[in-house]
């Protein structure tokens, strides 16, 4: 079955470096979605691309979905503790979502 | 007011136990879902209910038994409870049943077997 794959697993980053999760899939998709989950919490939806090489940001996230609409990234700026979590992409599979297993970030102060 | 709860927040119990967690949105929207999120923070779906029909049926074993009294409401109910179903397990739900849809996630249920 369609799977999205994502790395990095893990990332242990200084307050105020740059960080970036990338999500890939076998087969084009139609859309992307992306969730964040803080330490303890619960999913939360934060963006979804659409067109082919669309770039969205978010304050210092940005977004974008591959021209073949096959990849995805996610890349924020300047880190803060704040970003602290694990980070979804999520796929479209059927009638619902199939999530990569996640980016987990830490950021030390 | 909370879009998507569950109950309880956290559950200990026996292997062989059968247990129940419930779901509520009151966001208007038609599809729930329940996903178990592993150890490892593995998001898998296992249910999806649309209007209070069953969509998909991933490979979850029989022990599992969801069900929606309305479409406001996904309950999951456990059977024979094993080490293995430790997890935390989240309820979900979005406007309609296609993957164009933001999901929302209730807080999960913190499920461990001992």
């Amino acid at each position: 079955g369609q799977q999205v794959m994502q790395i990095p697993q893990y990332q242990h980053v200084q307050e105020g470096e740059d960080f970036t999760t990338y999500c890939n899939s076998s087969t084009t998709l139609s859309n992307i979605q992306w969730y964040k989950q803080r330490p303890g919490g619960h999913p939360v939806f934060l963006i979804q691309l659409v067109k082919s090489g669309e770039v969205k940001k978010q304050k210092r996230l940005t977004f974008q979905f591959g021209e073949a609409k096959k990849n995805s990234s996610l890349h924020i700026t300047a880190t803060q503790t704040t970003d602290v979590g694990t980070y979804f992409c999520a796929g479209p599979r059927y009638s619902t979502l199939t999530f990569g297993k996640g980016t987990m970030l830490l950021v030390s102060p | 007011d909370t879009a998507v709860s569950q109950t309880p927040k956290y559950l200990v119990t026996q292997m062989g136990n059968d247990k129940s967690i419930k779901c509520e949105q009151n966001l208007g929207h038609d599809t729930m879902y329940w996903y178990k999120q592993d150890s490892k923070k593995f998001l898998k779906i296992m249910f999806s209910y649309n209007n209070k029909e069953l969509i998909i049926n991933e490979t979850v074993p029989n022990r599992f038994s969801p069900k929606s009294p309305d479409k406001a409401h996904l309950n999951l109910h456990i059977n024979s409870l094993e080490l293995g179903d430790s997890a935390v397990y989240f309820c979900a739900s979005s406007r309609e049943t296609t993957a164009s849809y933001e999901q929302y996630f209730g807080p999960g249920t913190r499920l461990t077997v001992t």
